[in-house]
């Protein structure tokens, strides 16, 4: 079974700051990897995703992700904070070899960004 | 464009009852899923449909859940005899297709609180 782990339900960050989110998953052969947010009062929005290829990956508004297999993680990064980034943020996996794209999900990190 | 929209926005029941939530997809989207969201945890797979079968109910909780779709487009979940514990945000998504890697779009979600 798979499972996802981001380490920290809250992270506070000063604007202009680095944001970094880390994201670790748990399966036996690497899945394909999503970063999702979420605003306030709005639905999961897709921020990046890593299927093939190469593995530094760049989303909207900034963010990038790097997955690295031999630490079997996918963090998310951006390197300056905007206000607007106040979110949560979800890491996501789902398995390569199965019908489907069914979603696992890590458990959230609030991120709160200070003027 | 029409993203995908849930209704009621809201729902507030008492235990006992039963409820019905439903999905309006993206149109034109094959792959629907449902997943669940307790307050302070991530999203939890329920049932991933594929047209108008479900190959994958692996995440419903117990048999007082279930769901259909009909026409390839309109989903209903249903729970019956509400607990407490069903208490949650209750999110629809919708993609292109269900093969690996393609990307869910969210919807809003309803709020279902058990009395």
């Amino acid at each position: 079974a798979q499972s996802v782990t981001q380490l920290g339900s809250h992270v506070s960050v000063s604007e202009g700051a680095l944001v970094l989110l880390r994201c670790n998953y748990s399966s036996s052969v690497p899945p394909y990897l999503f970063w999702y947010v979420q605003y306030p009062n709005q639905g999961l929005q897709l921020l990046l995703k890593y299927t093939t290829g190469a593995t530094l990956v760049k989303g909207i508004n900034g963010f990038e992700a790097e997955f690295k297999k031999s630490e079997t993680s996918f963090h998310l990064t951006k390197p300056s904070a905007h206000m607007s980034d106040a979110a949560e943020y979800f890491c996501a996996v789902s398995p390569i070899k199965a019908a489907g794209n069914k979603l696992t999900f890590g458990g959230g990190t609030r991120v709160l960004v200070k003027p | 464009g029409a993203g995908v929209s849930q209704s009621p926005s809201n729902k507030v029941t008492e235990k006992g009852k039963d409820v019905e939530l439903r999905c309006d997809p993206i149109s034109g989207h094959t792959a629907l899923y449902w997943y669940r969201q307790r307050l302070g945890q991530g999203l939890e797979f329920l049932i991933y449909f594929q047209g108008n079968s479900a190959p994958d109910k692996s995440g419903l909780p117990s048999d007082r859940f279930s769901a259909e779709r009909t026409g390839e487009s309109v989903s209903t979940l249903t729970i019956q005899r509400t607990q407490q514990e069903d208490s949650a945000v209750y999110l629809c998504a919708s993609s292109t297709e269900g093969g690996q890697g393609y990307e869910q779009f969210f919807g809003p979600g309803t709020r279902l609180t058990v009395l």
